[in-house]
């Protein structure tokens, strides 16, 4: 199975911050990655997808770039609503792995 | 609007059965395979394995074979999780989530609101 490493798990920041989540793939995916937000007691939420494709309906202050083994979720500027935790999933393998999550806590 | 409906919490008993229900609505049922995730509390996702909606093929990931079966019921466009012999470990919120795009841009999207299953005597 392909192994997906996330950093940092746990991430204090403030509202308006611009914050960056990583995600490592033991083996490299291309642009075969995907971001997930899960706000507590909820179903997670698809956020990006190809690697830096925003999902229709995403704020624009979430992006996505990397490719092959590193990637990044970038927030631009923290709204209330994105303190959850955020996944990352491969979908290279026919056997989809996500990361560990990064939960993402107010400073 | 797209949406998966899965059935409510269950309490269960160690080796018991259970079965949780996804039920698809919106958009062509056997269009679009459907994914199970379990996430046990306080943990991350696990991908369990999908269900091909078309011919009801079933993928299970390593670690849910055996106990876990996947069907379909495509009359009432609903896909079924089965777990046999429950064990305390099985205690999890379990989502189902339709799989769309190829390639590179296959990606899970919707998400049932997820089941939670407890198992406790």
């Amino acid at each position: 199975d392909i192994q997906m490493t996330q950093s940092p798990s746990s991430l204090s920041a403030s509202i308006g911050d611009r914050v960056a989540i990583t995600c490592r793939a033991s083996q490299s995916i291309s642009n075969y990655l995907n971001w997930y937000r899960q706000k507590p007691g909820e179903a997670p939420n698809l956020l990006i997808y190809a690697a830096s494709s925003l999902e229709s309906g995403v704020p624009s202050r979430f992006s996505g770039s990397g490719s092959g083994t590193d990637f990044t979720l970038t927030i631009s500027s923290l709204r209330p609503e994105d303190f959850a935790t955020y996944y990352c999933q491969q979908s290279y393998s026919s056997f989809p792995t996500f990361g560990q999550g990064t939960k993402l806590e107010i400073k | 609007q797209v949406q998966l409906v899965q059935s409510g919490s269950d309490l269960k008993e160690p080796g018991a059965s259970m079965k949780v229900s996804c039920k698809a609505s919106g958009y062509s049922f056997t269009s679009y395979g459907i994914n199970w995730v379990r996430q046990a509390p306080g943990q991350g996702l696990e991908w369990m394995g999908w269900i091909n909606t078309n011919t009801g093929n079933p993928t299970y990931a390593q670690g849910f074979t055996g106990r876990f079966v996947f069907s379909l019921d495509t009359s009432a466009s609903t896909t079924y999780l089965q777990i046999s012999g429950l064990k305390a470990e099985d205690t999890a919120v379990y989502f189902c989530a339709r799989v769309i795009g190829g390639g590179p841009v296959k990606r899970f999207d919707p998400w049932g609101q997820g089941t939670l299953v407890t198992v406790s005597s």
